[in-house]
């Protein structure tokens, strides 16, 4: 049984390129949480996604940064324009329950490094 | 004021002896609380959870929880070498916030 799986694990990219960063949830779990993570900080929570619904958004940055979650297909967070203050760690983690109260299972997460 | 707030540390102890670790949360609505321990450079894995008032134990671990002092702390006894790693205390409300983290150093 696959855990969160996220992809790429790493990834450079020149200031003003765009970053995709993809991750599907374990089986049977619809909801997706994003999160990033700056070197020597905690998760700061970034979105949190069902299938093809964006249901809290409050953590993203207003501009550059979008995220879906399509009916087939991995949850996508795209970053536009990258600058080096993107440069982090991004997790994806998903759960089977309605809401947060249950536990989030983490993928490896996705390293960004904007040169 | 952060939401969810944890000394950075770290927190030394000697291997065989108890750490402590303590967390604090601003938002009376929480109703449950997670523990997640994350070694360097790798993804957060659950340690302990805890929903209700008072102790919760699980094998070297206890999770305390005191809604009225809206405090969170986790205990581990005989505290090894393979515990030390950076400890993020999470606070449910409707989504998980995340404290700091406290990183902890076990010496052998």
């Amino acid at each position: 049984n696959a855990g969160v799986m996220q992809n790429p694990r790493h990834l450079v990219r020149r200031r003003g390129q765009e970053a995709r960063l993809r991750c599907s949830p374990m089986k049977g779990h619809s909801h997706v949480y994003w999160y990033r993570q700056l070197p020597e900080e905690g998760l700061k929570f970034m979105v949190y996604l069902q299938k093809e619904n964006i249901i809290d958004e409050s953590g993203m940055p207003k501009e550059r940064f979008s995220a879906e979650f399509p009916k087939e297909g991995p949850s996508i967070l795209r970053i536009q324009q990258v600058v080096r203050g993107d440069s982090a760690a991004y997790f994806c983690a998903s759960s089977p329950l309605d809401d947060s109260t249950g536990e989030l299972f983490f993928g490896e997460g996705s390293r960004l490094t904007v040169l | 004021q952060k939401e969810v707030e944890q000394n950075s540390g770290p927190l030394s102890v000697p291997e065989g002896a108890i750490a402590s670790l303590n967390c604090t949360y601003s938002d009376r609505g929480s109703q449950s609380f997670f523990w997640y321990r994350q070694y360097s450079g790798k993804s957060p894995e659950l340690t302990m959870f805890i929903y209700s008032n008072g102790d919760k134990e699980d094998g070297r671990f206890t999770a305390q929880l005191n809604k009225a002092s809206q405090y969170v702390s986790l205990l581990i006894r005989d505290s090894q070498p393979s515990d030390s790693a950076t400890y993020l205390c999470a606070a449910a409300t409707g989504k998980l916030i995340f404290g700091q983290g406290t990183t902890l150093q076990v010496k052998p």
